[in-house]
């Protein structure tokens, strides 16, 4: 029982440096999610994909960006790292069906920019 | 502009006591309002309610949603060490994936 996973889980990055991070899930889910978690801010969305070929805005997108060429993956990409985007990332995915939309999240990726 | 609220933000007690845990929700075209438990890595589902009003019980750990005053309350009962974590909650609507969670709620039980 995979669910969803998440690589690498932990990072190091140079400031400027591009890199992407991996969230695959086994479960069949039409829709997935990058969020992000820093301290007093809660789960924050970047992008979502609700289906294969389809992704879109979250709350804070600037500096990230995303692709979902399968259906069970979905990318986040990094092009010239911040400190600002020094954070640990969340992916998560759901399913639509019987309007259930519980969310299932991988175990995170600590990511630390220099 | 939609919004979910919890409070309080960090919260400790003993072993043993009753907690409760508050989520207000400003949600365009409501749907549900789920609350998820994370300890040290991934949050984990919890409960999900509508505004059909029915409580959701599983064990120690209880949840309703008020559709008219816009909150939801989880309460735990005889809190255990294991029951440490932040408490998350969400609101979720028709068409808007965008919602976000609350900043969540830091439960300490201390032993």
């Amino acid at each position: 029982n995979a669910g969803v996973t998440q690589t690498p889980k932990f990072r190091v990055l140079k400031t400027g440096q591009s890199m992407t991070l991996l969230c695959a899930q086994d479960m069949n889910h039409e829709y997935m999610y990058w969020y992000r978690q820093d301290p007093g801010m809660g789960l924050r969305l970047i992008h979502y994909s609700v289906g294969e070929g389809t992704t879109a805005k979250g709350e804070v997108p600037d500096g990230y960006n995303v692709s979902r060429l399968k259906k069970q993956n979905f990318l986040l990409g990094l092009e010239s790292a911040a400190p600002s985007q020094t954070s640990v990332y969340f992916c998560a995915s759901s399913s639509q069906r019987q309007g259930k939309n519980i969310q299932y999240f991988g175990a995170g990726t600590r990511l630390s920019v220099l | 502009e939609d919004k979910v609220v919890q409070s309080p933000l960090s919260l400790v007690v003993h072993e043993g006591d009753t907690v409760t845990l508050n989520c207000s929700y400003e949600v365009t075209n409501f749907r549900s309002l789920l609350w998820y438990k994370q300890e040290k890595k991934a949050p984990t589902f919890l409960f999900m309610l509508t505004s059909s009003g029915i409580e959701k019980k599983s064990g120690r750990l209880s949840s309703i949603l008020d559709k008219k005053e816009l909150f939801s309350i989880l309460n735990i009962t005889a809190t255990q060490t294991g029951d440490s974590a932040v408490y998350l909650c969400k609101g979720s609507n028709f068409g808007n994936e965008k919602l976000t969670f609350g900043t969540g709620t830091r439960l300490t039980i201390i032993p």
